[in-house]
């Protein structure tokens, strides 16, 4: 069945950057778009990027200048990459496929804090 | 970037009303348009797409509809388990963008 599982370090130091990998199963990286979305404690969501079937790359507005996402196929992963990290990037990272975000990721909790 | 205006951001109603949430799109977005509930420490669940079209599962009381850049999404007699958080996402044009939430507590 379509599984996500986002991985990762719960704790980032200011300044530093975040990696997060989401690792997929049940369906091909090639035919489907994933995107990156994330939560803050108590707050919205936040649409981030997304990698589209075809490796090319859409970010939000916002954060275009600190983030990259990329893929390998071959281990079915998709990676998320965002520098200069600061206390308003704590949150909750999700990971999502497009259809309809009919399948999500359990999430990842990063905080950010020296 | 296309800016979704939910309201309200927080509502409290009772078990058997008809609660209806709305998003306000900036830009025409067609019928491009997703809802989503979420419950506290889960991941979000799309409730219904395309506007109007309910997901798989979804119970027949959620409704969706379109009048004008107005979305709603409507639940016609309210549940317990209904209480949680619900976002619409617009996926017209990229950067796809979230309203800001809406908290919907059971008096």
């Amino acid at each position: 069945q379509v599984q996500l599982k986002e991985s990762g370090p719960g704790l980032v130091q200011p300044s530093q950057t975040l990696s997060l990998t989401c690792t997929v199963s049940g369906f091909s990286l090639t035919s489907y778009n994933v995107h990156w979305v994330r939560q803050p404690p108590g707050k919205g969501l936040e649409w981030m990027g997304r990698m589209r079937y075809n490796g090319d790359t859409s970010y939000n507005s916002a954060l275009k200048s600190r983030l990259s996402i990329s893929r390998d196929t071959s281990k079915n992963q998709v990676f998320l990459k965002m520098n200069s990290l600061q206390t308003d990037d704590t949150g909750t990272y999700y990971c999502t496929r497009a259809g309809y975000f009919d399948y999500w990721g359990q999430g990842v909790m990063v905080t950010v804090s020296s | 970037d296309i800016q979704m205006t939910q309201s309200p951001s927080s509502m409290s109603a009772s078990l058997g009303d008809r609660v209806t949430i709305t998003c306000q799109a900036s830009q025409d977005i067609g019928n491009n348009l997703i809802w989503f509930q979420q419950k506290p420490g889960k991941s979000p669940r799309p409730m219904i797409y395309y506007a109007t079209n309910l997901a798989n599962g979804v119970p027949s009381r959620f409704s969706g509809s379109r009048s004008g850049s107005d979305y709603s999404l409507t639940i016609s007699s309210l549940e317990s388990e209904d209480m949680a958080d619900y976002h619409c996402l617009q996926y017209k044009q990229y950067p796809l963008t979230f309203g800001s939430g809406t908290k919907l507590e059971i008096k």
